[in-house]
C-alpha cells in the first residue's frame, strides 16, 4: 500500500524545537489537506493537527502543522518528555478513495 | 462526547473467521463515515476502508478488498469488521475511527475519534 514518506526519526532535548517532514504526492497531500497523529505506545493514534495547521481543543499551542505543494511539516516547540511517541501524518488520496498514512516518526527527548 | 468503543482481544487460529465490532457513543452514529485502520506489530498505520452506516455504503483500500467485509448495524450504533478465513499475517491491532468531512473554503476530511483498538492474534 502507497505511503507517505517521513524520516524515521526526530530528537531533540528539552526545550528544543524540532521539525518532522512529510512527503507525498499530486493524488494526495498535492490535493488535500494534511492531518497528524500522535501515538503513545500501546494506545489509539490522537489527532494532533487537521486541515494542514488546526489544532483540536485540548492540543498545545507548541504543536504546529504546514503545507507547500506535496509536502507539510509538523513543529514542536518546547519539546518536553511527554511528547516522546510516533508521529503520523495523513492524507485523503484521491487514487485510493482512502486516507493514506505515513510511515511514521519516532519523536525520542534527549 | 464522542466515543468508540471496540470489542476485546482475540486469539483465533488460521482458517476460522471472526468478526469485531466497534460501537459509537453520544453522536450521531448516521451521519458520519466509519474507517477502519491496521496496525502490524511495531509498524505503520494501513487503511483498510470505510463504511456510512446510514446505507451501509462501503470502499475498500485494494489491498484488503475481497479478504475482509465491512458492516454496520443502525440500530445499535455499531460497525463491525469481518474476515471469513483468518491468516497469520492478520495478526495486528485494528483500529476504528470516525471520519470528519468539513467543508469551509476547502473540503478537509480527517479522522477525529478513534476507538481504543482491538488486537487480534492468529496462531495454529
Amino acid at each position: 500500500q502507497p505511503v507517505l514518506i517521513q524520516p524515521p526519526s526526530a530528537s531533540g532535548t528539552p526545550g528544543q524545537r524540532i521539525t518532522i517532514s512529510c512527503s507525498g504526492g499530486t493524488s494526495n497531500i498535492g490535493k488535500n489537506t494534511v492531518n497528524w497523529y500522535q501515538q503513545l505506545p500501546g494506545t489509539a493514534p490522537k489527532l494532533l493537527i487537521h486541515s494542514n495547521n488546526q489544532r483540536p481543543s485540548g492540543v498545545p499551542a507548541r504543536f504546529s502543522g504546514s503545507k507547500s505543494g506535496t509536502s507539510a511539516s509538523l513543529a514542536i516547540s518546547g519539546l518536553q518528555s511527554g511528547d516522546e511517541s510516533e508521529y503520523y501524518c495523513a492524507a485523503w488520496d484521491d487514487s485510493l478513495n482512502g486516507v493514506i498514512f505515513g510511515v511514521g516518526t519516532k519523536v525520542t527527548v534527549l | 462526547e464522542v466515543q468508540l468503543v471496540q470489542s476485546g482481544a482475540e486469539g483465533k487460529k488460521p482458517g476460522e473467521s471472526l468478526k469485531i465490532s466497534c460501537k459509537v457513543f453520544g453522536d450521531t452514529f448516521t451521519d458520519y463515515w466509519i474507517g477502519w485502520v491496521r496496525q502490524l506489530p511495531g509498524k505503520e498505520l494501513e487503511w483498510m476502508g470505510i463504511i456510512y452506516p446510514e446505507d451501509s455504503d462501503t470502499r475498500y483500500s485494494p489491498s484488503f478488498q475481497g479478504h475482509v467485509t465491512l458492516s454496520a448495524d443502525k440500530s445499535i450504533s455499531t460497525t463491525y469488521l469481518q474476515w471469513s478465513a483468518l491468516k497469520a499475517s492478520d495478526t495486528a491491532t485494528y483500529f476504528c475511527a470516525r471520519l470528519f468531512v468539513q467543508k469551509t473554503s476547502v473540503t478537509s476530511l480527517f479522522l477525529d475519534y478513534w476507538g481504543q483498538g482491538t488486537l487480534v492474534t492468529v496462531s495454529s
